[in-house]
C-alpha cells in the first residue's frame, strides 16, 4: 500500500544548529503534504502544508522563517528547523493524501531533541 | 473554533474486555470524521473513516464507530480488546470541503492486560 517515509526517525542536535528532516511519498505522487507537530501528550497540530511547486501555507502562530518547507518534488518535501532551541524539541510528522481515497497516510515521525 | 475532545486520556483494560472510546468534535458544517491508531514505534494507521451514509462503520481488526450528528460523536467501540491493541488512538475531523486540513484530538492512550 502507499508509505511515506520519513527521515531521520531521531536526531539530536545542539542549540543554535539547523536540522532537516525529509517526507517521501513512497509509490505515489503527492502534490500537497502536511507537517504536524506532536508535543508529548498533546495532539497533532498542523504546523504547515507544503505545495509541490509553490510556497508552503503556514498555519497561524508557526515562523515560516523558523521552519523552512521545500517541496522540490512530487515525492519530496523537506522541513528545515533552523537556529533549533530546546523549545523545538518536539515529534515532528508528515502525512500525504491519497488521492480518491480521502484519507491522509502518515510518516512515522521524527523525534528531534535540541541541547 | 474548531475543535476534537477525547475525555479518555489513558484506559487500561483487561483481555476480552468491550472498549469504549468518546470523541467529541465541534465544528459549524458537515465533517468527515476518522480514527487512527499509532502502535508503539509506528506510524498512524486509519482504523475507519466516516465521510456519508450508514453512522454505524466498521474498521479493521474488529472496530467500528457510530457516528451521532446530534450529539456530535464519534465513538470508537471494540467487543473484546486484544493484549495487540495496546496502542494510542486518535481521533480526528475534517470539514467535508475538500480540504485534508485533520484536526486531531489529543489521543487516548489504551493498555490492554494480557
Amino acid at each position: 500500500g502507499a508509505v511515506v517515509s520519513q527521515h531521520p526517525s531521531r536526531v539530536i542536535c545542539k542549540s543554535g544548529t539547523s536540522v532537516k528532516i525529509e517526507c517521501r511519498s513512497l509509490d505515489f505522487q503527492a502534490t500537497t503534504m502536511f507537517w504536524y507537530r506532536q508535543f508529548p501528550k498533546q495532539s497533532l497540530m498542523l504546523m504547515a502544508t507544503s505545495n509541490e511547486g509553490s510556497k508552503a501555507t503556514y498555519e497561524q502562530g508557526v515562523e515560516k522563517d523558523k521552519f523552512l518547507i521545500n517541496h522540490a518534488s512530487l515525492t519530496l518535501s523537506t522541513l528545515t528547523v533552523t537556529s533549533a532551541h530546546p523549545e523545538d524539541s518536539s515529534f515532528y510528522i508528515c502525512s500525504a493524501p491519497l488521492r480518491g481515497a480521502n484519507v491522509l497516510t502518515f510518516g512515522a515521525g521524527s523525534r528531534l531533541t535540541v541541547l | 473554533a474548531q475543535s476534537v475532545s477525547q475525555h479518555n486520556h489513558h484506559v487500561i483494560l483487561s483481555e476480552a474486555a468491550s472498549l469504549e472510546l468518546g470523541c467529541n468534535y465541534s465544528y459549524g458544517g458537515t465533517v468527515n470524521l476518522f480514527w487512527y491508531v499509532q502502535y508503539p514505534g509506528q506510524h498512524l494507521q486509519l482504523l475507519l473513516k466516516y465521510f456519508s451514509g450508514d453512522p454505524l462503520v466498521k474498521g479493521i481488526k474488529g472496530f467500528e464507530a457510530e457516528f451521532i450528528k446530534s450529539k456530535f460523536s464519534f465513538n470508537l467501540r471494540k467487543p473484546s480488546v486484544q493484549w495487540s491493541d495496546t496502542a494510542e488512538y486518535f481521533c480526528a475531523v475534517t470539514p467535508t470541503s475538500g480540504t485534508y486540513k485533520y484536526i486531531f484530538g489529543t489521543g487516548t492512550r489504551l493498555k490492554v492486560l494480557a
